[in-house]
């Protein structure tokens, strides 16, 4: 299976300042059949449905503020937030959808320091 | 929209079989591809299986094997997980969410359905 590995796992943020979350795979998540990444970034809150922010590394979903941004290709991807707000807390999963089995990561725990 | 709205909470003792599904509307059926995702309390993110709603063809995750079944309705526009043998490590919260290819996995994700298996 594809390991995906977030770090860090616990991330402390000021109100206003800029986060970054790192994920890394342990095969290219290149699907060979079309050249796409399937590279997803989820974010659920506590006690909520995950809500997906980002697919296909960088491509935002619909009413995601654009102050997430994705990037990154082959085995290494990032999560940015340029300006953390307060509803941005939560739990941030990456995931791969190129092999089976889909695997996530652990999750990065993001909480207003 | 599309939504995806799925059963109730269940309660089983172990060694009991459970059915959790999965009504899609606002959007085509067949094509979207279901998974099932669970969430133990406290846990991450663990991916089930999926079933393709046009000829509801499966894939499921290798730990599940042999007491998984994901099947579809397309009269209703319903997708069924089931899983047996339950022990006290399926509770869990399970979500379904739909998949396309080009666009990916879980633009739109069920309510999630709480089980608790305990005697």
């Amino acid at each position: 299976d594809v390991v995906m590995t977030q770090s860090p796992l616990s991330l402390p943020v000021t109100l206003g300042h800029p986060a970054s979350i790192s994920c890394r795979s342990s095969e290219s998540l290149v699907y060979p059949e079309d050249g796409i990444t399937y590279l997803n970034w989820f974010h659920q809150r506590p006690g909520q449905t995950p809500r997906r922010l980002i697919y296909n590394v960088f491509s935002r979903d619909s009413g995601v503020p654009d102050r997430f941004s994705g990037s990154g290709s082959g085995t290494d991807f990032t999560l940015e937030i340029s300006s953390v707000e307060a509803e941005d807390v939560g739990v941030y999963y990456c995931m791969q959808g190129t092999h089976w089995p889909l695997t996530f990561g652990q999750g990065t725990r993001l909480e207003i320091e | 929209q599309a939504r995806l709205v799925q059963s109730g909470a269940a309660m089983r003792e172990p060694g009991a079989s459970v059915r959790v599904s999965c009504q899609a509307s606002g959007y085509i059926f067949t094509r979207y591809f279901l998974h099932w995702v669970r969430q133990a309390p406290g846990q991450g993110l663990e991916w089930m299986g999926r079933v393709d709603p046009t000829n509801g063809k499966t894939k499921y995750a290798q730990s599940f094997q042999g007491r998984i079944s994901m099947t579809r309705d397309k009269s209703t526009g319903t997708a069924h997980m089931d899983l047996s043998w339950l022990t006290s490590d399926d509770t869990a919260v399970y979500y379904c969410a739909r998949a396309r290819i080009g666009s990916g996995f879980g633009d739109v994700w069920g309510q999630g359905t709480v089980l608790t298996v305990s005697s």
